[in-house]
């Protein structure tokens, strides 16, 4: 099963908003609706941010959505604030029962 | 409070073994499915394995295929992960996950597996 494509890196200034992509295949992403993002701050585990393509966990601010279109999943966050700097990864089901992940974004907060 | 701990890290020689648990609290342990995801130094997530609740379903990432094996015990409320023919690749920080509705989460605060001769 080969990794989600993300980009490596995406920035904005506080208050902007910025998109993060995943891109897989039919098998994944395209194919169900079990798309997540995590958010991982350094030296931490994981926090799930967007499960289900766009469903927000209790908890988790309404700046931050999911969509799909495709084979590409997207994570928005909106009204950037600096504590938002970390790396996100997305994450699907897939055809095979098999998980798979993105490898990963850092976003940087100018 | 849902929680997740897990243990068992540490330091081993390429091609030993090591046992990895994960003792998990706060919730019905047994009607969750769980999972193993590992995250090499400086590199991303990597999904391991994954046992469902009565451990009737389980699947293995090909990297780990034939050399680890998941486990749990709901009377304990305990996941496991046997790890043999360790390799340096596997050097990693390995996290226990519960799975809702197709994500994960929480996640545990993971422990540190270096192979290393």
């Amino acid at each position: 099963q080969s990794a989600l494509t993300q980009p490596a890196s995406v920035s904005g200034s506080p208050g902007q908003s910025i998109t993060i992509s995943c891109t897989g295949t039919s098998s994944d992403v395209g194919g169900y609706n079990y798309v997540s993002w995590y958010q991982q701050h350094p030296g931490k585990a994981p926090k799930l941010m967007i499960y289900e393509v766009s469903n927000r966990p209790s908890g988790v601010s309404n700046r931050f959505s999911g969509s799909k279109s495709g084979n590409t999943a997207s994570l928005t966050i909106s009204g950037l604030q600096a504590e938002d700097e970390a790396d996100y990864y997305c994450s699907s089901y897939t055809s095979s029962s098999r998980g798979v992940f993105g490898g990963g974004t850092k976003l940087t907060v100018l | 409070e849902v929680q997740l701990v897990e243990s068992g890290g540490g330091l081993v020689k390429p091609g030993g073994s090591l046992r990895l648990s994960c003792a998990a609290s706060g919730f019905t342990f047994s009607s969750y499915s769980m999972n193993w995801v590992r995250q090499a130094p400086g590199k991303g997530l990597e999904w391991v394995s994954s046992i469902s609740s009565s451990s009737s379903y389980i699947y293995y990432a090909d990297s780990v295929k034939g050399r680890f094996t998941i486990s749990r015990d709901n009377a304990k409320n305990s996941l496991y992960l046997q790890m043999n023919s360790l390799r340096a690749e596997d050097t990693a920080v390995y996290y226990c996950a519960r799975v809702v509705r197709g994500s994960s989460s929480p996640w545990g605060q993971g422990t540190l597996v270096t192979v290393s001769s």
